[in-house]
């Protein structure tokens, strides 16, 4: 099946330092989305970046599509970035998602 | 716009149970999808409509598990006989039914199963 694995699997940051997180993939992919999640929240898209950069607020996403690799980075982080970063990507035309198992990120006042 | 809305947030159910979830889609959205979330396998696909056909459907949750979708506005996830194994956050999508479209995550049902 796809394999997608992100790193650091949780990261502890003090507030206003910047957090990077990585995501690998096996496959191809024609998609791929940053997603967050609070503790016992569900899934918000944070970015959709299959190729490139692409910047929004404080994140900046990376993505190599040939080397099969993505980053988000975090600027100044806050304590309310605390939560799960997940990565996914898409491998066909079909819109399904593959996930990692996720970057688990505390930020401490 | 709503987003996608899921029934009931939390449902506990004794082994052996049937127990139906319910997903509305985002308005216009035909792609819905399912996944189910444990901390040990990570997020997982369970189905996966286009306009109300089945695409897709995770091999391994085929026998107790079905999903229909009646309408393009509404679907179900049925799970039967449930076990305790399946305790879990299940987690409806939808996106727009075009290529490497973004996808919208319902709020999740909580599923324990005693």
């Amino acid at each position: 099946g796809q394999q997608v694995q992100q790193s650091p699997a949780s990261l502890v940051l003090q507030e206003g330092e910047n957090a990077e997180l990585q995501c690998n993939f096996s496959s191809t992919a024609t998609q791929l989305q940053w997603f967050y999640q609070s503790p016992g929240g569900s899934l918000v898209s944070l970015l959709s970046n299959p190729s490139g950069t692409k910047h929004t607020g404080r994140l900046t996403s990376t993505t190599v599509t040939k080397e099969r690799r993505s980053s988000l980075h975090i600027s100044s982080s806050q304590t309310t970035d605390s939560g799960t970063y997940l990565c996914a990507i898409e491998v066909s035309n079909y819109n399904v998602l593959y996930f990692g198992s996720g970057t688990k990120l505390t930020v401490e006042p | 716009d709503a987003g996608v809305t899921q029934t009931p947030r939390h449902e506990v159910a004794e082994k052996g149970q049937t127990i139906i979830l319910k997903c509305e889609p985002v308005s216009g959205h035909n792609d819905l999808f399912w996944y189910r979330q444990t901390k040990i396998q990570g997020l997982e696909l369970l189905s996966y409509f286009r306009s109300k056909s089945l695409m897709e459907d995770g091999g391994a949750f085929k026998d107790r598990f079905k999903a229909e979708m009646l309408n393009s506005s509404f679907s179900t996830l049925k799970i039967q006989p449930t076990e305790p194994k399946d305790s879990a956050v299940y987690l409806c999508a939808s996106s727009l039914e075009v290529n490497y479209a973004e996808q919208f995550f319902g709020p999740g049902t909580r599923l324990t199963v005693l």
